[in-house]
């Protein structure tokens, strides 16, 4: 299995608090990504980086920023969370982006917000 | 058409049983394509790649066919273990940062 991490794995908390999921991998891959997965959709990108400070939005990061300031770690941060961003949040790697070129997930993180 | 789109199931077989999963998917242009095998509460696990010759895996084969944009799977002799929702895949363009996910269907093997 890759070496994904995320923390905290569960976390419930009210709506209009900042809230900051992280993701480390051991793996060295320059690409790490953000998803979110809803019952009735698909696994959707929310941001993605491309290295160290370079990042990008994917399809549904509104509300949503992130940061990477080291190769491993990727922070997703809801501002003011609101009760539409409950949901299962997966953090992804890939060691490229060319054609082929698979992500590995991590174990997610079930965020509630009430 | 939407993106990637997926029969939702659930396919309810017994053990012993072939299932085919189909998928179909709407750009044209894609280059890459997956199937992804995820269980109850955990992350999605990559099952296999699909190359446009077709390729098997075991008891998996995955076959895909660029004319029609669509894309299958199919399992053979199933065993309880295969119970699973599987994911299947697709990028949106060159870049492999746009991975367009289904919404997977629901395979419950039972004895």
């Amino acid at each position: 299995d890759a070496g994904i991490t995320q923390s905290p794995r569960h976390k419930v908390t009210e709506t209009g608090t900042p809230v900051t999921l992280r993701c480390h991998q051991t793996e060295n891959h320059r690409y790490m990504y953000w998803y979110r997965q809803d019952p009735g959709h698909g696994l959707r990108l929310i941001h993605y980086s491309y290295g160290v400070k370079d990042t990008d939005k994917g399809e549904v990061s509104d509300g949503y920023s992130v940061s990477r300031s080291k190769t491993e770690d990727f922070l997703l941060t809801l501002e003011s969370a609101t009760s539409s961003q409950t949901s299962v949040y997966f953090c992804a790697i890939s060691e490229s982006v060319v054609a082929g070129e698979t992500q590995y997930f991590g174990p997610g993180t079930r965020l509630l917000v009430l | 058409r939407k993106e990637v789109e997926q029969d939702p199931g659930p396919f309810n077989v017994p053990e012993g049983a072939t299932v085919a999963f189909n998928c179909t998917y709407s750009n044209s242009a894609s280059q890459s394509f997956f199937w992804y095998r995820q269980d109850c509460r955990k992350e999605p696990k990559l099952l296999m790649s699909v190359y446009s010759s077709g390729n098997e895996d075991g008891r998996f084969t995955a076959q895909l066919n660029r004319a029609s944009q669509y894309i299958s799977l199919l399992i053979r002799d199933s065993k309880l273990s295969d119970s699973a929702t599987y994911l299947c895949v697709v990028n949106k363009n060159q870049a492999g940062t746009a991975l367009i996910f289904g919404k997977g269907t629901t395979l419950s093997v039972s004895s």
